[in-house]
């Protein structure tokens, strides 16, 4: 079974300062990772995947994710947190050995103080 | 280009109600799925879908009902509202044929409360 952990609930930063939000998975097969983030009252919406090749993928508003075989780990990174990307952030998964449903993390709330 | 479109937008039934809660995409995805969202309980896969006429079952799927009879829709029927179903509802779709890498597309949700 697959399966995605967010070890932390909520991450606090202070605007300016590098953001870390971290995911790790277990799949069979080779893993398809990706990042959604939701502001309030909205559905997720897609930031970031991974499939094969670079290590380090770079996606939407300046978010970029490591993928990390050894450690079955894909954390998601900004270099300069700003309070507008204060919002909830999943990880997901899906492995080529499994089925096609993905599987979520709980979710990270990020908050970027002024 | 709408995306997936779910309406309404909030809904309160009394327990015992029964109520459809509507959900089109206009992307010709074959993957569609529902999940509802409680406050530290993530989301969880009520029922999926990975083309017309087929449909199955996801982690909470008691009390829902689905169907997919087109491609575009994936109604999701709750037959007697209870209190616990009070949540906010997402339905969401993706490309199978683009294979494992396609992204889910959300809804922007219903808010539903049962009394």
């Amino acid at each position: 079974a697959q399966s995605v952990a967010q070890p932390e609930d909520q991450v606090n930063v202070a605007e300016g300062n590098p953001l870390t939000v971290k995911c790790t998975y277990s799949v069979s097969g080779n893993p398809y990772l990706f990042w959604y983030v939701q502001y309030p009252n909205r559905g997720l919406q897609f930031l970031l995947k991974y499939i094969t090749g670079d290590n380090l993928v770079k996606g939407s508003y300046g978010f970029e994710a490591e993928f990390n075989k050894s450690q079955t780990s894909f954390h998601l990174k900004k270099p300069s947190a700003l309070v507008s990307d204060s919002a909830l952030y999943f990880c997901a998964v899906r492995g080529d050995g499994g089925s096609y449903i993905p599987t979520f993390g709980r979710g990270t709330s990020l908050i970027v103080h002024p | 280009n709408a995306g997936v479109t779910q309406t309404p937008k909030f809904q309160v039934l009394k327990t015992g109600q029964s109520m459809t809660l509507q959900c089109a995409q206009d992307m010709n995805h074959e993957y569609m799925s529902w999940y509802r969202q409680d406050p530290g309980m993530g989301l969880r896969l009520i029922h999926y879908s990975v083309g017309a006429g087929i449909t199955d079952q996801g982690e909470v799927p008691n009390g829902y009902n689905v169907s997919r009879s087109t491609t575009e829709d994936f109604p999701l029927r709750l037959l007697s509202a209870a209190p616990s179903q009070t949540s906010v509802y997402f339905c969401a779709s993706s490309r199978v044929a683009g294979g494992f890498d396609s992204p889910l597309h959300f809804g922007n949700g219903t808010r539903l409360t049962v009394t």
